[in-house]
């Protein structure tokens, strides 16, 4: 089992629409975790951390669920800006990155 | 922009030559990290500096060679690559190592012939 998976997508959404992206995990003792977007050709950023159950800023949410080992992101009323990939990030002993989501937002 | 400054942007070297990718930060933080990323694929840890003293190897073949001058300044030396080394080498910082709160460079473009 990989150490941090994800679906690739891509996931092409119209604008507004609310959509969700789910990673696992395989590390137990990862006590903190990550949502980071990285546009095409460019450094990863940011974008939440979850530290908890879970944490929200915006039109962004992430959930963790610590039993089943995962943690979700879900967007509301997606923007065209939010086109990028999504890479989920567990922090154990080291950080290490998920391969990423890949979102597509269409007018 | 970020404030993590790498250069060069772009480079490419033959598998004979030695050349470095540089990394500088200036936010005061103790922790500084080289990722390897390869297209379509996540970010790959190679080292991670705390307090300028190497503290995570993840078993990176000896032709890459850290150093940390100072607690702003990351360095990479390059030495007898690969063309499979070819990928985008980003470098990190963080307020200590044992956060996930990456600041991350744009990244230095890396071609070996």
């Amino acid at each position: 089992r990989k150490e941090v998976e994800q679906d690739p997508g891509p996931f092409n959404v119209p604008e507004g629409a609310t959509v969700a992206f789910n990673c696992t995990y395989s590390n137990s003792a990862s006590q903190s975790f990550f949502w980071y977007r990285q546009d095409c050709r460019k450094e990863p950023k940011l974008l939440m951390s979850v530290y908890s159950s879970g944490n929200e800023d915006g039109r962004f949410t992430a959930q963790l669920n610590r039993a089943s080992q995962y943690i979700s992101l879900l967007i509301r009323d997606s923007k065209l800006s939010d086109s990028a990939t999504y890479l989920c990030a567990p922090l154990g002993d080291k950080l290490i990155f998920g391969t990423g989501t890949r979102l597509q937002v269409f007018p | 922009d970020t404030e993590v400054t790498q250069t060069p942007k772009h480079l490419v070297m033959g598998m004979t030559n030695k050349k470095s990718l540089k990394c500088e930060q200036h936010m005061g933080h103790r922790a500084m990290y080289w990722y390897k990323q390869k297209a379509k694929k996540p970010p790959e840890l190679m080292f991670v500096y705390s307090y300028e003293k190497l503290s995570i190897n993840e078993s990176v073949p000896s032709r890459f060679s850290p150093e940390c001058p100072n607690s702003s300044l990351l360095n990479l030396h390059l030495h007898a690559l690969q063309p499979e080394d070819s990928a985008l080498y980003l470098c990190a910082s963080s307020q200590g190592a044992r956060t996930g709160e990456l600041f991350f460079g744009e990244g230095s473009r890396l071609t070996v012939l």
